[in-house]
């Protein structure tokens, strides 16, 4: 299994541009988070996804986007790139007791986005 | 938004002393994790606990779920280089997919 995969690694920006940071896992997992991680900030929830086509808005959702059209992937998209939204961004799953499994929460390699 | 209270902040110690560090809510949780995160590097899981009182090891780490379920501790014993790192904790409430982070541990060993 490769986990929790995410692209690009790294990605810079000007303000105003759109783009869509990838996750995707190979776990059949059910639970898809989000997260944005500033310095001494922890980690802070984005959007989250309990199954394929549910979503929900985390602590700080604005200017994100979220689909789940598979169990598989679930992209993050910037609408309108801020100075504000440069931080490191990290996918992650779990499968969830109720869906038979832990609630052990593995996460990808982040994705480090700078707006200019 | 809501986060767990993480302590200490960061901690210089010398190699081959035991460190410990604790996490606590004013939200009771279910399930609580441990992570370290290695610079450049996302989380990487250590830990998890499901039951109140529970004491879990992993080598050097011991993690133990509060009795109040409002609480976990991490320990690590005689602690080495690689131990550097940010260590957080994350709590999840029954009935919520949602998991609140720590602000991280930041460890430092000197050699």
């Amino acid at each position: 299994n490769a986990g929790v995969t995410q692209t690009p690694k790294f990605q810079v920006l000007k303000t105003g541009q759109s783009m869509t940071l990838q996750c995707a896992q190979d776990m059949n997992h059910e639970y898809m988070s989000w997260y944005r991680q500033d310095p001494g900030m922890g980690l802070r929830l984005i959007h989250y996804s309990v199954g394929a086509g549910i979503t929900d808005q985390g602590e700080v959702p604005n200017g994100y986007n979220v689909s789940r059209s598979t169990t598989e992937d679930f992209p993050l998209r910037l609408l309108s790139a801020a100075p504000s939204q440069t931080s490191v961004y990290f996918c992650a799953s779990f499968p969830g007791r109720l869906a038979g499994g832990p609630d052990e929460q593995f996460f990808g390699p982040g994705t480090r986005l700078t707006v200019l | 938004g809501q986060q767990l209270n993480q302590s200490p902040q960061s901690m210089f110690i010398q190699e081959g002393e035991d460190v410990s560090m604790n996490c606590t809510s004013s939200s009771i949780f279910n399930t609580w994790l441990w992570y370290k995160q290695d610079p450049g590097e996302g989380p990487v899981l250590l830990i998890a606990l499901y039951k109140a009182g529970e004491l879990t090891s992993n080598g050097r780490l011991t993690a133990q779920f509060g009795i109040t379920r409002k609480d976990s501790f991490l320990n690590i014993s005689a602690s080495i280089p690689s131990d550097v790192g940010i260590y957080f904790c994350a709590g999840l409430t029954s009935g919520t997919y949602k998991y609140i982070f720590g602000t991280g541990t930041r460890l430092k060993v000197l050699a």
